[in-house]
């Protein structure tokens, strides 16, 4: 079964880091895009980052020099460390692969919850 | 950036109804469109990519039409498992940038 886990979530003081990871199933993540979005409380979906094949990695403005997405070929898993976190980086945070049509996502994970709050 | 903006927020109908949904892209991006359907507590789950193609697995009552600024996302039959909060996003170029949502509830 093709499917994406993240893990990582958690309660993070403002200034903290936190690492995420999405775990792949049923198809290898290194020969696809992969990307993460997010979405806080009560409000619409947020591109946070995306990792092409190739290596290359391209950020939303609002996370570019705190956030850093990754690829662990070995486990099959995309990352993204996180630093220097703000209130306004609580949300849920959703891995999805971009799929071959249109370049849309076409498969989410369930999604993880991370908390900014002292 | 690109910003989509998405019309209504929310609407009312009911069950059997068509409804229509629509994406305004603020420049052009051919047909680098997708709709996702998200329900409360769930992640999204794509519908249309490349703006009128159905993704596998998806009922044919949805459908999208449109190119360059325009889009809609149509349910021709509204069903009761359809109420929940659409979204278009486009695919053109970077940042990915998502519309607001519409929320399609129950009359």
């Amino acid at each position: 079964e093709v499917q994406l886990v993240e893990t990582g979530g958690g309660l993070i003081q403002p200034g903290g880091s936190l690492r995420l990871s999405c775990a792949a199933s049923g198809f290898t993540v290194s020969s696809n895009y992969m990307s993460w979005v997010r979405q806080a409380p009560g409000k619409g979906l947020d591109w946070v980052s995306v990792i092409y094949s190739g290596g290359s990695t391209y950020y939303a403005d609002s996370v570019k020099g705190r956030f850093t997405i990754s690829r662990d070929n070995s486990n099959n898993t995309v990352d993204l460390q996180m630093s220097s976190l703000r209130a306004e980086d609580t949300a849920v945070y959703y891995c999805a692969r971009v799929g071959t049509g249109g370049r849309a996502f076409d498969i989410w994970g369930q999604g993880t919850m991370v908390t900014v709050s002292s | 950036d690109i910003q989509m903006t998405q019309s209504p927020s929310s609407v009312s109908a009911s069950v059997g109804d068509r409804v229509t949904i629509t994406c305004r892209a603020s420049q052009g991006i051919s047909t680098w469109l997708a709709w996702y359907q998200q329900k409360p507590g769930k992640a999204p789950k794509l519908l249309i990519y490349a703006a009128s193609s159905l993704q596998s697995g998806v009922p044919s009552r949805f459908s999208g039409t449109g190119s360059g600024t325009d889009f809609t996302l149509t349910i021709s039959s509204l069903q009761p498992e359809d109420f929940a909060t659409y979204y278009c996003q486009q695919t053109n170029s970077f940042p990915r940038t998502f519309g607001q949502g519409t929320k399609v509830e129950i009359k």
